[in-house]
């Protein structure tokens, strides 16, 4: 099956640097991708739409200047956090659509990056 | 607005005991999916099963079985005979209206089930 690929799976950084997680198609192309917040024991939160070529599409409250979304190429799409602070700390995880596919039953999901921020 | 309610947040049984987990969702789309995710501790979200909404009938895979209800806009899946693997939190989804891959997760249930 279609396989969503995150790295790094775990990061620690220094509060005020910026970090960077990958979400990689391995064995499809993806127009669109997307990456999600999850805060420990809560559910998940649609952060942007990354979209091949163009600029991302922020859901309403999300920092786009904080999550700089970058999706170069159709099969990688990168989020870093910059100047980060403790309270970004969360569970960032992506999905990705194959090209050509318009229906909701063909969404991949990442593993998934663990971010801390100390 | 598209709205995904797990009123259970956490549920613990005993090994070999059946148990339910509930999803009631909201939308105005006529045509929308739903999906069951488990995720384990270690983060990943594992793909359980996908319902679209013109296909109410209920489906059964191995110990796992899905009730889904149109009539009270309810995802329901029951485990039967848990097992301590079945460990994990459950994330009820939903997608929809002019965009697909957009999804909106419940706030999940966590199961966990003792030996």
């Amino acid at each position: 099956g279609a396989v969503v690929s995150q790295h790094p799976s775990r990061v620690i950084c220094k509060s005020g640097t910026s970090v960077k997680i990958e979400c990689r198609s391995l064995d499809f192309q993806a127009t669109t991708m997307f990456w999600y917040r999850q805060f420990p024991k809560k559910s998940l939160m649609l952060m942007a739409t990354s979209n091949e070529g163009s600029k991302a599409t922020y859901e309403q409250g999300v920092e786009k200047d904080k999550f700089l979304i970058n999706h170069a190429s159709l099969t990688l799409s990168t989020l870093t956090v910059t100047s980060a602070h403790p309270e970004d700390s969360s569970f960032y995880i992506c999905s990705a659509r194959p090209r050509g596919r318009i229906t909701g039953n063909t969404i991949y999901f990442g593993e998934g990056s663990w971010l801390t921020v100390v | 607005a598209q709205k995904v309610t797990q009123a259970q947040t956490e549920i613990s049984v005993v090994e070999k005991e059946d148990v339910t987990l509930d999803c009631v969702y909201e939308t105005r789309d006529t045509t929308y999916y739903l999906f069951w995710y488990k995720q384990p501790p270690s983060g990943e979200l594992v793909f359980l099963i996908r319902r679209n909404s013109f296909d109410e009938q209920n489906e059964i895979s191995g110990r796992y079985s899905w009730n889904f209800q149109k009539s009270t806009s309810s995802f329901n899946f029951t485990i039967t005979a848990s097992q301590v693997v079945d460990s994990a939190v459950y994330f009820c989804a939903l997608s929809g209206g002019y965009n697909f891959n957009k999804f909106y997760f419940g706030s999940g249930t966590k199961l966990n089930v003792k030996p």
